[in-house]
């Protein structure tokens, strides 16, 4: 069975620095993809980036950059240039390629404050 | 393109009751699974519908069913409601066929079970 693992409960950053939020997770798979999804309070959750595990180079989505290290199971997001607006629940999430079930698991979720 | 929308937003319900909850998938997607979140947790699979069919349940007793309909919407039932069973309940909707595996989940349905 496959889990994933956020070890940081809360964190906050200052407008406008960098954070990086962890991420490690287990499988016995070798095809998969790998999301990181942003909650805002009340409101619905939304893709911020996703990786597929057969790729090397890392993804990026203009402020959001990913740090994937397969053979470490770890998968960390990297916010730039922090928003106000990034305040939110962010959520990593594993999904096994070739069940035909897209199923995903999450962690337990990183709350993360923006302060200005 | 309109998104994932659930109804109702909130509801209250009381122990040993039945409840329905509903969404709407995203258009041109034909593919909805089910999420429960707990507070303060991630959310958890409960099961997903592939025109019409259940192709994948997580780990949640046969009180939770579903059903999608030929226009690709979709009901969670829950019957003999417990108090545990409060949560976020989330609909997320996807392509089968290209999407690379991206959800698109609705705003949820909050359901408090007293």
């Amino acid at each position: 069975a496959q889990t994933v693992t956020q070890s940081q409960p809360e964190m906050s950053v200052q407008e406008a620095e960098t954070v990086t939020l962890s991420c490690t997770y287990d499988t016995s798979e070798s095809n998969y993809y790998l999301f990181w999804y942003k909650q805002p309070p009340s409101r619905q959750m939304i893709l911020v980036i996703r990786q597929e595990a057969y790729k090397q180079q890392n993804a990026t989505e203009n402020r959001f950059s990913v740090n994937f290290q397969k053979a470490a199971k770890s998968f960390s997001l990297k916010i730039s240039d922090s928003q106000l607006g990034d305040t939110a629940m962010y959520f990593c999430a594993f999904m096994k390629l070739g069940s035909g079930t897209y199923k995903y698991i999450f962690g337990t979720g990183t709350r993360l404050k923006v302060l200005a | 393109e309109t998104g994932v929308t659930q109804s109702p937003t909130h509801l209250i319900k009381t122990r040993g009751q039945q409840v329905t909850l509903r969404c709407s998938s995203q258009s041109g997607h034909n593919t909805v699974s089910w999420y429960q979140q707990a507070l303060g947790q991630g959310p958890q699979f409960i099961f997903q519908y592939y025109r019409e069919e259940e192709n994948g349940r997580g780990n949640f007793p046969p009180r939770f069913s579903g059903l999608q309909f030929p226009n690709y919407s979709s009901e969670l039932n829950v019957n003999a409601l417990e108090l545990d069973d409060s949560a976020l309940y989330l609909c997320a909707s996807s392509k089968t066929s290209g999407g690379a595996g991206e959800q698109f989940f609705g705003p949820g349905t909050r359901l408090t079970v007293l």
